[in-house]
């Protein structure tokens, strides 16, 4: 069964600074990666995905995939405290489907 | 905006009770999943269902039945309930009108004690 790990657990970060979250999974012919956002008493939100090595951006963040090294990365520029939430790794599996397998997630905490 | 509807949102029932967890999204997704989310595990995916009258079992279906009576309508349902399933459950739905994107409710808090 695919695998989805992520680190930090948690991070802490100024106010304007950069945000990188790591995520790696278990098999390289995983369809398209994802990044959700969740904040307290809510249900996660999809930020970004991404399905071809490189890097994809779409505003602050940025998302860089690495098949053959099984990681994926996301970075939130100029973070903000709006940003303070858990954000979320998931793979769609090789199989197909679209039941997403989701990571335990990074709390991301930004001070004022 | 995509919209699903979760309900109840706080549920506290007795060991051996019976729970029924609903779902209604308004997006013409064919594409509906239940999650359970727990500290140290992330979302877990308990069954999903690719339209009316279809059922998929996910990776923790021990002790979850689930039906998918229309399009719009998921339900969950724990005929013995027990302590180990507390937790916060999630629904979510996805379609091809949306990018495969999945678009959740806000969670239905369950306490078994």
């Amino acid at each position: 069964q695919e695998k989805v790990q992520q680190s930090p657990e948690s991070l802490i970060v100024p106010e304007g600074a950069m945000s990188s979250l790591n995520c790696t999974f278990s098999n390289s012919a995983s369809q398209s990666i994802w990044w959700y956002q969740q904040h307290p008493g809510k249900g996660p939100e999809a930020l970004i995905s991404i399905f071809s090595n490189g890097n994809k951006k779409e505003g602050r963040l940025t998302v860089y995939l690495n098949r053959a090294s099984l990681h994926v990365s996301l970075h939130i520029r100029d973070s903000q405290p709006s940003d303070s939430a858990v954000y979320l790794c998931a793979v769609s599996p090789p199989q197909g489907g679209r039941a997403l397998i989701f990571g335990t997630g990074t709390t991301v905490s930004v001070s004022p | 905006e995509a919209a699903v509807t979760q309900s109840p949102r706080n549920k506290v029932t007795v060991t051996g009770g019976n729970v029924t967890l609903s779902c209604r999204q308004t997006n013409s997704h064919n594409y509906m999943y239940w999650y359970r989310q727990d500290t140290g595990h992330g979302l877990r995916l308990i069954h999903y269902s690719y339209g009316a009258g279809n059922l998929q079992i996910g990776d923790v279906p021990d002790g979850y039945k689930a039906t998918r009576t229309t399009q719009e309508d998921f339900f969950l349902l724990l005929e013995l309930a027990s302590p180990s399933q507390t937790s916060l459950y999630f629904c979510a739905s996805s379609g091809q009108n949306s990018g495969n994107t999945l678009y959740f409710g806000e969670g239905s808090r369950l306490i078994v004690v």
